[in-house]
């Protein structure tokens, strides 16, 4: 139990559908991010939210539309996937200081694994 | 960003020690290294932060040269539950600041 929550674990999906992930995280921490995990590549780090502004869009389709309501949750709304967007989507949280880089642990997620047919 | 560069995969037995070396030749003043743990279908779990010279905690050693060019994370007596996705990082987090994970190190560990 790392205290950051994701749902579904898992979740099948059409091209045309339009689906969420969901994010909580109970650690108190200011900065939520989400990862990307495709077989057998690395991490790609997609948005990152820091006291509820995004602060970072790795040059991700518009098809994926982060929402941080509040510091405790992060969605991700997912819309028109393609079946190369089939991967493992990690959530993250941490805590740095206003404004400024840390040395912040990263606590991470369980991950909702996405199948898109 | 510093990128970093560590073997693809590395094998052991139970009660060795394993060491994994993670280059990151162009690290800032202000970076700091961090090793993070993966298993299959879960997230990266942090292992151990360090920014020079030795840090030991209850799981690990990391050992970091005086350039900082280089560092190694030393996992004592491995068990079969070591088996996993070590990853080194370079950089700090927040701020906007981009800590990026790269392939990592496949260690297996057998009997």
């Amino acid at each position: 139990e790392t205290g950051v929550t994701q749902t579904p674990r898992h979740l099948v999906m059409g091209m045309t559908n339009k689906k969420s992930l969901k994010c909580e995280q109970h650690l108190g921490h200011n900065a939520m991010y989400w990862y990307k995990q495709s077989a057998k590549k690395p991490l790609e780090l997609m948005f990152v939210y820091s006291l509820e502004e995004r602060v970072e869009n790795n040059s991700v389709p518009s098809r994926f539309s982060p929402e941080c309501p509040n510091s405790s949750h992060l969605f991700l709304h997912l819309h028109t996937l393609q079946p190369e967007d089939s991967a493992l989507y990690l959530c993250a949280s941490s805590q740095d200081p206003s404004g400024g880089a840390s040395t912040g642990e990263l606590f991470f997620g369980e991950g909702s694994r996405l199948t898109v047919l | 960003l510093a990128k970093t560069t560590q073997p693809i995969s590395m094998d052991s037995y139970e009660g060795q020690e394993v060491n994994i070396t993670c280059s990151h030749n162009n690290i800032a003043t202000n970076d700091y290294i961090t090793w993070y743990q993966q298993f299959p279908s879960q997230g990266p779990r942090f292992i151990i932060q360090g920014y020079k010279t030795k840090v030991t905690n209850e799981v690990a050693s990391l050992f970091i040269p005086a350039d900082r060019k280089s560092s190694t994370l030393s996992l004592p007596r491995v068990s079969l539950s070591d088996t996993a996705v070590y990853y080194c990082l370079v950089g700090l987090t927040g701020g906007g600041n981009k800590l990026t994970f790269g392939t990592g190190t496949q260690l297996k560990v057998e009997l």
